[in-house]
């Protein structure tokens, strides 16, 4: 049972490239989502989903855009990097988000710097 | 809306120090209550839980006690060790149950 997995793990990129960050999960969990964290900010939330075809927009997607065609895949797409989206992303799923439940399981992050 | 505040670090303890780390919050209703450790170059993982008023979490030998009458979720520890270095981030539900919204993080430093 691998959990989440996220690939890369370190990327540089030029401002102005694109790129996908990719991220599995193999607990068939519906929930997953996008968080980036920056020193001293906490994590952000990017993007979620709650299923397979059903995506929104958290407190931070400007810049980003992702898709969700299966259960187990949600990848991030960056089309136009900037310096400002220099981050560690990590990617998270859940079973039962909210009241009672709510246990996120993350992955090891990807850490991208954009110069 | 409903936001988290944790204690400001760095803390740094000796081993077998005592380890408080101070977290608020403010939700509407009793929403669960959850504390995350990062441990250097890894992803976040939940340290322990609390779903409802006066349930105390406890993993690892960290407690925290769900306080509503004074909104918070304090993580402890009576004897912290070097391997407990890491980042606590303190988290609840967004009101939409949708997401987690995290405290900012509060990093720990023990020296032995």
């Amino acid at each position: 049972n691998a959990g989440v997995t996220q690939t890369p793990k370190f990327r540089i990129l030029k401002i102005g490239q694109s790129m996908t960050l990719q991220c599995t999960q193999d607990m068939n969990h519906n929930y997953m989502y996008w968080y980036r964290q920056d020193p001293g900010m906490g994590l952000k939330l990017i993007y979620y989903s709650v299923g397979a075809g059903i995506t929104d927009k958290g407190e931070v997607p400007n810049g980003y855009n992702v898709s969700r065609s299966t259960t187990e895949d949600f990848p991030l797409r960056l089309e136009l990097a900037a310096p400002s989206q220099t981050s560690v992303y990590f990617c998270a799923s859940s079973p039962q988000p909210g009241q009672g439940g709510g246990e996120q399981y993350f992955g090891p992050g990807t850490r991208l710097t954009v110069t | 809306g409903d936001s988290v505040t944790q204690m400001e670090g760095p803390v740094t303890l000796s081993e077998e120090a005592f380890l408080t780390i101070n977290c608020t919050y403010t939700a509407t209703g009793y929403p669960s209550l959850f504390w995350y450790v990062q441990y250097p170059g890894e992803g976040l993982q939940l340290l322990l839980k609390a779903t409802k008023a006066d349930d105390k979490g406890s993993n690892k030998g960290f407690e925290a006690t769900y306080r509503k009458e004074t909104t918070s979720f304090h993580l402890e520890k009576g004897s912290v060790q070097v391997s407990d270095s890491a980042v606590y981030f303190c988290a609840l539900p967004n009101q939409a149950g949708t997401a987690l919204i995290f405290g900012k993080g509060t990093t720990l430093s023990v020296s032995s």
